[in-house]
């Protein structure tokens, strides 16, 4: 595997189950992030991990949890969600303190909440 | 308060031809990056370009080249010679730094470009 890699691809589930998205990136990097992405709206930050440690939250619903118990693996755990919590949830790594800090992004998990 | 402005919700551009996409940022800090990702209809984020504020020149990656003009704010995304697989979402972002922390990425709404043949 190379690069940065997100399962499940898709996910349906209804308000009261409990699910989580994994992330995996093979590229040595520090940082991990979790963004969401709604229809027609600007990619959102919502976790931010710089060396297996939280660093920013930015307001993130309780109802999303999110776990890194390495560099190398991020997860969101999912409980009680809304549907309006349906969206694209992208994965992304960095290097910190290398070049630009571009970051480098899995295929993301497409969730629907029925 | 919106930091990246993109203003062309879509755009259009034949097969071969050069296409430019918009993009304004608003930042008080000196030191910044900009970066230009494509997103195909797959989903994936595909990093494209970077410009640092310091950087004396224009960056260029191929076909792509960034039209870096730091007086007017501004960092548009040129796409030489299009080709139809450059069909997709465009978004522009900025780094912006966490406070005690490491940097995020601030992103604007987008452009959905269409190469037409």
């Amino acid at each position: 595997e190379t690069g940065v890699t997100q399962t499940p691809r898709h996910l349906v589930m209804g308000m009261t189950n409990k699910k989580s998205l994994k992330c995996e990136q093979h590229l040595g990097h520090n940082a991990m992030y979790w963004y969401k992405q709604s229809a027609k709206k600007p990619l959102e930050l919502m976790f931010v991990y710089s060396l297996e440690e939280r660093v920013e939250n930015n307001s993130v619903p309780s109802r999303f949890s999110p776990e890194c118990p390495n560099s190398s693996h991020l997860f969101l755990h999912l409980h009680t969600l809304q549907p309006e919590d349906s969206a694209l949830y992208l994965c992304a790594s960095s290097q910190e303190g290398q070049g630009g800090y571009e970051q480098y992004f899995g295929p993301g998990t497409r969730l629907t909440v029925t | 308060a919106q930091k990246i402005t993109q203003t062309q919700p879509g755009m259009f551009v034949q097969e071969k031809e050069a296409v430019t996409l918009d993009c304004t940022y608003d930042t008080s800090d000196p030191s910044y990056g900009l970066f230009w990702y494509k997103q195909p209809s797959s989903g994936e984020m595909i990093f494209l370009i970077y410009q640092g504020s310091y950087d004396q020149q224009n960056a260029t990656e191929g076909r792509y080249s960034l039209n870096f003009q730091k007086a007017r704010k501004s960092a548009n995304l040129v796409i030489s010679a299009s080709q139809l697989g450059d069909s997709a979402m465009y978004f522009c972002a900025m780094r912006e730094v966490i406070p005690n922390s490491g940097y995020a990425l601030n992103f604007g709404k987008g452009t959905s470009l269409l190469v037409t043949p």
